[in-house]
């Protein structure tokens, strides 16, 4: 199906533990931020977004974090399900990218049951 | 429900041949992007339209086109496929506000081998 590879860094968790996904991003002039999640065989499916206003933002069972001091994104899973089994990439937006989004290469999480 | 559709979902086709991949979506979204994805490169633009008869080319635009004649649909024409082409092609779209960004929504993807 259609999906990244699998030469990514990868984070193994056990199910019901929280998971920590992290995302340096370059460009300081950034302001617009968004966490997406890509299953095997599917295009990327948005779980969250945050703008550079706020430092956290929760949604169900995510929360993403914002420290724009060191250019970090994170994104936190709570209680890892299998279904959170994925590839998880950060997209970043500035005001002079024309709506376009720059994308991380990915993190791929692996839920051990 | 509003959506946005990749066909075919599978495609093989031979060195030289003209493909053409085609995406549809029913949000009514000004914005329509075209990616491709590579092991070790994530996702990377080939062509964007901000409306109808608007197309910009992306980082990777070489060997590609698109043309946006209406708002729902942005086709992507390989003009003489290329083995360096293989690879799984993805649509996005998203909304456009005046001084803001909106989130883009993708669709199924596109694997394409080229022989």
């Amino acid at each position: 199906g259609e999906s990244v590879g699998l030469h990514l860094p990868t984070l193994s968790v056990q199910e019901g533990d929280n998971s920590i996904i992290n995302c340096a991003y370059s460009n300081s002039a950034s302001d617009y931020f968004i966490w997406y999640k890509q299953e095997s065989g599917k295009g990327p499916q948005f779980i969250i977004d945050i703008r550079s206003n706020m430092d956290k933002r929760q949604g169900q069972r995510v929360t993403v974090l914002l420290n724009k001091t060191v250019k970090h994104l994170s994104l936190q899973i709570a209680a890892t399900q299998p279904g959170d089994s994925a590839v998880y990439f950060c997209a970043e937006s500035s005001p002079y990218g024309n709506n376009r989004l720059a994308f991380g290469k990915g993190n791929q999480v692996v839920v051990i049951p | 429900d509003a959506e946005i559709t990749q066909s075919p979902r599978h495609k093989i086709t031979e060195t030289g041949r003209q493909v053409t991949l085609a995406c549809h979506q029913t949000w009514n979204h000004n914005n329509m992007f075209w990616y491709r994805q590579d092991l070790g490169h994530g996702l990377r633009l080939i062509h964007y339209s901000y409306g109808v008869q608007d197309t910009n080319k992306g980082e990777v635009s070489d060997g590609y086109s698109v043309s946006r004649s209406n708002t729902e649909d942005l086709p992507l024409t390989l003009e003489s496929a290329a083995s360096s082409q293989t690879s799984v092609y993805f649509c996005a779209s998203s909304e456009s506000y005046p001084g803001r960004r909106d989130t883009q929504y993708f669709g199924p993807g596109t694997r394409l081998t080229v022989l």
